[in-house]
């Protein structure tokens, strides 16, 4: 069965601090990828999505992804967090008809 | 404006109760689906729909039910409700490969 994980559970940065959070799924076949955001108290909004062609994506808000297909890998990746980042994030993988596998997702803190 | 809808947002309920969680978009989507969102485990799908009339389980499905009588709805229904299905959903509906969730239906079964 398909498979996210997300390695990160709690992350803590400062603002201005580079963001990586990783992201590896396992599945042999095509994939589409995905990103969502979780602002507290809200529900879930895209970041990004991939689907093919450029493996680095970039999305709303500053965020992009790359995706290395030989890592089976989706790392989202800013380069400088503000503390309004502040939420939960989901790594999804879509490997069936319309079917979204979600990882457990990567909690950030940014402190101001 | 497109979105998905859900009601209850907040529910407190009592074992046994039986109860019901809407769920509607006006994206004329052909996909819908359930999930339930627990903390370090992520989202899980429950249930999804294809379309009017065609439902499957996804990975979580003990405890529920679903219809699809129209396009736009797709209820939960939780015939016998128990602590442990006390949990955050979400209703998602999509026409491709994205999908468009609802705000989120807190649910705490006592």
């Amino acid at each position: 069965a398909q498979s996210v994980s997300q390695h990160n559970h709690h992350v803590i940065l400062s603002e201005a601090a580079s963001l990586e959070l990783g992201c590896n799924y396992s599945y042999g076949g095509t994939v589409n990828l995905f990103w969502y955001v979780q602002y507290p108290g809200q529900h879930l909004q895209l970041l990004l999505k991939y689907f093919s062609g450029d493996p680095l994506v970039k999305g709303i808000k500053g965020f992009e992804a790359e995706f290395i297909k030989s890592k089976f890998s989706f790392n989202l990746r800013k380069p400088s967090v503000q503390w309004s980042d502040t939420a939960e994030y989901f790594c999804a993988v879509n490997a069936g008809f319309q079917k979204l596998v979600f990882g457990t997702g990567t909690r950030l803190l940014v402190s101001p | 404006e497109a979105q998905v809808t859900q009601n209850p947002r907040y529910l407190i309920t009592v074992t046994g109760k039986k109860l019901t969680v809407t769920c509607s978009q006006n994206m004329n989507h052909e996909y819908m689906s359930w999930y339930r969102q627990d903390p370090g485990l992520g989202l899980r799908q429950i249930y999804y729909s294809m379309n009017v009339e065609v439902t499957d389980k996804g990975d979580v499905p003990e405890g529920y039910k679903v219809s699809r009588k129209e396009k736009r709805n797709f209820p939960l229904i939780l015939e016998s409700p128990s602590p442990n299905q006390t949990s955050l959903y979400f209703c998602a509906s999509s026409d491709s490969y994205e999908q468009y969730f609802g705000p989120g239906t807190r649910l705490t079964v006592t």
